[in-house]
């Protein structure tokens, strides 16, 4: 199986920041990766697609790039509605689908 | 709109089993691949299954495999997960969700709110 490997697990940032996450598979999976944030208590919700597809509705904030191995997900601006936990998805069709371990982005 | 809605869960002992029931309304749930997913207490994501949007094609992660069934109902819009064999780590709160794309498989746009299964003597 693919394994997908997030970095970092947490995160401290303020309101404003800049923020990458990256996400690395253990083999290609071209640019079948998606993005989900989850809030606490609350399922998660789509962000990105095929890498760097913004989801309908989301903040042009989120953005995402990567192809391969490695990819990032970036919020240009952190707002107080982004604290919560990013996963990362890979749905390479070879493969069962696997997430990463989450990055969970915390208030500095 | 697109609404999802599980039921089922439970406390149940290791070795029980049990049958997960998602509702799916707003949308015609005969055009779209649908999945389980679940989340340990505390920890992350963890795909389970899908199945597709006829259910003549399923997939299932090493973990349940041959002791989850995913199924469907297109008439009832409803999915099913029956699961047996249960052990503790199979506690989780398990949710549905919708493949984004009609007929294929794909990243998921919409979730239920989830239900909790919990497996414990």
């Amino acid at each position: 199986d693919i394994q997908m490997t997030q970095s970092p697990s947490t995160l401290s940032a303020s309101v404003g920041d800049r923020v990458t996450i990256t996400c690395r598979a253990s083999q290609s999976i071209s640019s079948w990766l998606a993005w989900y944030q989850q809030r606490p208590g609350k399922a998660p919700k789509l962000l990105i697609y095929k890498a760097s597809s913004l989801e309908i509705g989301v903040p042009s904030r989120f953005s995402g790039s990567g192809s391969g191995t490695e990819f990032t997900l970036t919020i240009s601006s952190l707002q107080p509605d982004d604290f919560a936990t990013y996963y990362c998805q890979q749905y390479d069709s070879s493969s069962p689908w696997t997430f990463g371990q989450g990055t969970k982005v915390e208030i500095k | 709109q697109v609404q999802l809605v599980e039921s089922g869960g439970g406390l149940l002992k290791p070795g029980g089993s049990l049958r997960l029931s998602c509702a799916a309304s707003g949308f015609t749930f005969s055009d779209y691949y649908m999945s389980w997913i679940r989340q340990a207490p505390g920890k992350g994501l963890e795909w389970i299954s899908y199945i597709s949007s006829s259910g003549s094609t399923t997939d299932y992660a090493d973990s349940v495999k041959g002791r989850f069934t995913i199924s469907r109902d297109n008439a009832k819009n409803s999915l099913y997960l029956q699961m047996n064999s249960l052990r503790a780590e199979d506690t989780a709160v398990y949710y549905c969700a919708r493949s984004r794309v009609v007929a294929s498989i794909s990243p998921l746009d919409y979730w239920g709110q989830g239900t909790l299964v919990t497996v414990s003597s």
